[in-house]
C-alpha cells in the first residue's frame, strides 16, 4: 500500500523568509512523488514532480522540491514567499505498481505581509 | 486545451432528489477520476476509470452514488437519493496512462443537498 503524511495542518511564516512543506511517503518500488496547490474555490494545479534525475525538482511559481530517497522525504520549498503563496498544498505519490495517486491531507500555507 | 471541464460549477438540492454531476476529461487522457472534497474528511477518491472500464470504486460511499464513463470525452457521478451529508466538493480529474503523469483537475462542483 501506498501512502503519504504531511505532519504539519498549517505552517505560517513571514514573506520574504524561506517556506518548507514537509512531505514522507510510503510506496513499494520507485516513487513518482508529485505536489499540488489549491487556492480557495479551485481545483488543485500541478505545482512539480520528481520521476527520475536529479533529487532537486524546480517546479512553477518559484517552487522546488528535493527528494530524499533513504528519508523516503519529498519537502517542498520556495527561498522567499510571497502573500499570494496562502494557499493549500497537497503532496501525492504513485508506486510503480499502482495507476492512482495517493494523496496526503494537505498542509495550510499562511503568508504574512 | 480547455482542461477538464466540470459541470454544474454549483448545485443546490433537496434532499431526497437526485443529482447528476458532469465531466469531460482532457482529449487524449485516458484515466479520469473522481473526488470528494469536504473539511472533516479532506480529499477522498470516489472512483476511477482506465479507458472508460471502472477500476476501483471502492472508495464510493454507498449504493446511493454511481458513476459511469460512456466513452472517453464524458463521465457522470449521480447520487440518488441525495442526502445533507453528501454536501461537499466534488472534483474530476483526469490523466494519460503512466506512473509518471500528475492529474489534471477540473475546477470543482460544490454540490449543496438541504
Amino acid at each position: 500500500a501506498q501512502s503519504v503524511a504531511q505532519p504539519e495542518d498549517q505552517v505560517n511564516v513571514a514573506e520574504g523568509n524561506p517556506l518548507t512543506v514537509k512531505c514522507t511517503y510510503s510506496v513499494s518500488g520507485n516513487p513518482y512523488l508529485f505536489w499540488y496547490v489549491q487556492y480557495p474555490n479551485r481545483g488543485l494545479q500541478f505545482l512539480l514532480k520528481y520521476i527520475t534525475g536529479d533529487n532537486l525538482v524546480k517546479g512553477s511559481y518559484g517552487f522546488e522540491a528535493e527528494f530524499n530517497k533513504s528519508q523516503t522525504s519529498f519537502h517542498l520549498k520556495k527561498p522567499s514567499a510571497l502573500v499570494s503563496d496562502s494557499a493549500l498544498y497537497f503532496c501525492a505519490v504513485r508506486g510503480s505498481n499502482d495507476y492512482k495517486l495517493s494523496f496526503g491531507a494537505g498542509t495550510t500555507v499562511t503568508v504574512r505581509a | 486545451d480547455a482542461g477538464v471541464i466540470q459541470s454544474p460549477r454549483h448545485e443546490v438540492t433537496e434532499m431526497g432528489q437526485e443529482v447528476t454531476l458532469r465531466c469531460k476529461p482532457i482529449s487524449g487522457h485516458n484515466s479520469l477520476f473522481w473526488y470528494r472534497q469536504t473539511m472533516m474528511r479532506g480529499l477522498e477518491l470516489l472512483i476511477y476509470f482506465n479507458n472508460n472500464v471502472p477500476i476501483d470504486d471502492s472508495g464510493m460511499p454507498e449504493d446511493r452514488f454511481s458513476a459511469k464513463m460512456p466513452n472517453a470525452s464524458f463521465s457522470t457521478l449521480k447520487i440518488q437519493p441525495s442526502e445533507p451529508r453528501d454536501s461537499a466538493v466534488y472534483f474530476c480529474a483526469s490523466s494519460p496512462l503512466g506512473q509518471g503523469y500528475g492529474y489534471t483537475f477540473g475546477s470543482g462542483t460544490r454540490l449543496t443537498v438541504v
